[in-house]
């Protein structure tokens, strides 16, 4: 596609489910990001895929959170027993490589109930 | 609490100027950016500016950065309902990838 994509658009589960949440990056952008955007702040960094190198994991709040990415395609975002504070929008992020222009998805809205 | 920091709301008339401001906490080489997020979609890069500039002008646009306060603005010309957004202010270190932003500026521009 011409952007990124993320999937799905919102999502409302019960405290304590699993939920996985889905990015497709911009064709050939070897960099993704994960962010958390809590009503009313601003963006957190979650974590950063570069090509096949490890990723930088140092936002992820929780080791109920976890990502994966598989080569320079899609990625998932998996939050294990969520609870209400996860509730959040949830941006993926694309670039050409770790220090261009990141190119934002329109998120997935989490509503922890 | 949040590195970069912003006012919360902004309401301006049609046609006048906004100017949304920003404080950011990184005083080496470091990029700015200002993004606009409307309802539904994503973040949309609309100017950087780097910190060994004062000021950068894009058609409606004007970035002006105070490097001593460490102080953001960006003002829009001639306002229009299409302006009508949340307005971020994010920063990056030249030798790191992450974004660091502010919790953003609701502009609401009336009739």
């Amino acid at each position: 596609g011409a952007g990124v994509s993320q999937s799905p658009s919102n999502k409302v589960t019960e405290k304590g489910k699993d939920v996985e949440l889905r990015c497709d990056p911009i064709s050939g952008h070897t960099a993704l990001y994960w962010y958390r955007q809590r009503l009313g702040q601003g963006l957190e960094f979650l974590i950063y895929f570069q090509g096949n190198s490890a990723p930088d994991k140092s936002g992820l709040p929780s080791d109920r959170f976890s990502a994966e990415r598989t080569g320079e395609s899609v990625s998932t975002l998996t939050i294990q027993r969520t609870q209400q504070e996860d509730s959040a929008v949830y941006l993926c992020a694309s670039s050409l490589g770790g220090f261009n222009e990141q190119f934002f998805g329109p998120g997935t809205r989490l509503t922890v109930l | 609490g949040e590195d970069v920091e912003q006012s919360l709301f902004l309401s301006v008339r049609e046609g006048d100027s906004s100017v949304i401001n920003c404080t950011y906490t990184d005083s080496s080489s470091t990029y700015l950016y200002w993004y606009k997020q409307e309802p539904g979609a994503g973040l949309q890069l609309l100017t950087y500016i780097f910190s060994n500039m004062d000021m950068k002008q894009d058609q409606r646009l004007t970035v002006l950065l105070n490097k001593k306060d460490k102080h953001l603005s960006l003002r829009i010309a001639d306002t229009q309902t299409g302006d009508s957004a949340i307005y971020f202010c994010a920063e990056r270190k030249v030798i790191d990838y992450k974004l660091s932003f502010g919790a953003g500026t609701t502009v609401t521009v009336r009739a």
